[in-house]
């Protein structure tokens, strides 16, 4: 089984300040995703990653592939509290299905 | 297309019942996956459907636990004789095979079971 970390558990910030979240695995995956999840709603994706040492820009997120694809780091430049909620990364193994891991709490302060 | 529906948004049952979830995929995606989700914690794979068939299930899903997909369109989950320790939020996705476009989740089924 492979299992995903993610970290921080929880940050709290206040808006305006950068921050950055992790996602590490021993582990190698095909592609790796993002996704953002409110209370209530099932995930959305965010961005997906697929070579290693990539980088993806969507607005004021930067997402990262670890050069050896097991890692994965999500940068928010400038938070705003709309950016409040629950971050998953999802790594895929293999062309079979994407494991989760838990999750940071994200909480941006007004 | 309006995305994956799932039906009922909630359900609160009495220990014993059984309960039957119900998904809607995006119409030309093939493949239907089921999550299940706890407080503070990231989906967790049940099972997964390319078309009709039924590729794999997590060890996760007890015996109490069937899926189905009947024409390859939409997808029911049935728990018999539910437990508390079933109480979760249940997930349903869609994709299509062999693209990079991620899932697209449902808004998910919340089950309590007092």
């Amino acid at each position: 089984t492979q299992l995903l970390e993610q970290s921080p558990q929880f940050l709290s910030i206040q808006e305006g300040e950068n921050l950055t979240v992790y996602c590490n695995s021993s582990s190698v995956f095909s592609s790796l995703q993002w996704y953002r999840q409110e209370p209530g709603e099932g995930p959305v994706l965010l961005v997906t990653v697929v070579t290693g040492g990539e980088v993806k820009k969507l607005k004021r997120l930067t997402f990262q592939f670890g050069d050896a694809r097991k890692d994965s780091s999500l940068h928010i430049t400038a938070a705003q509290p709309g950016d409040t909620g629950l971050y998953l990364c999802a790594g895929e193994d293999y062309g079979q299905n994407f494991v989760f891991g838990p999750g940071t709490r994200l909480s941006v302060l007004p | 297309d309006t995305g994956v529906s799932q039906d009922p948004r909630h359900k609160i049952t009495k220990r014993g019942q059984n309960v039957t979830f119900r998904c809607d995929p995006i119409s030309e995606h093939n493949r239907l996956y089921w999550y299940r989700q706890t407080l503070g914690q990231g989906p967790e794979f049940l099972t997964y459907f390319q078309n009709e068939a039924q590729l794999e299930k997590s060890r996760l899903l007890s015996d109490r636990f069937s899926a189905e997909r009947p024409k390859g369109s939409f997808s029911t989950l049935e728990i018999q004789r539910t437990e508390q320790g079933d109480s979760a939020m249940y997930l349903c996705a869609s994709s299509l095979v062999g693209a990079n476009y991620g899932y697209t989740f449902g808004s998910g089924t919340r089950l309590t079971v007092v």
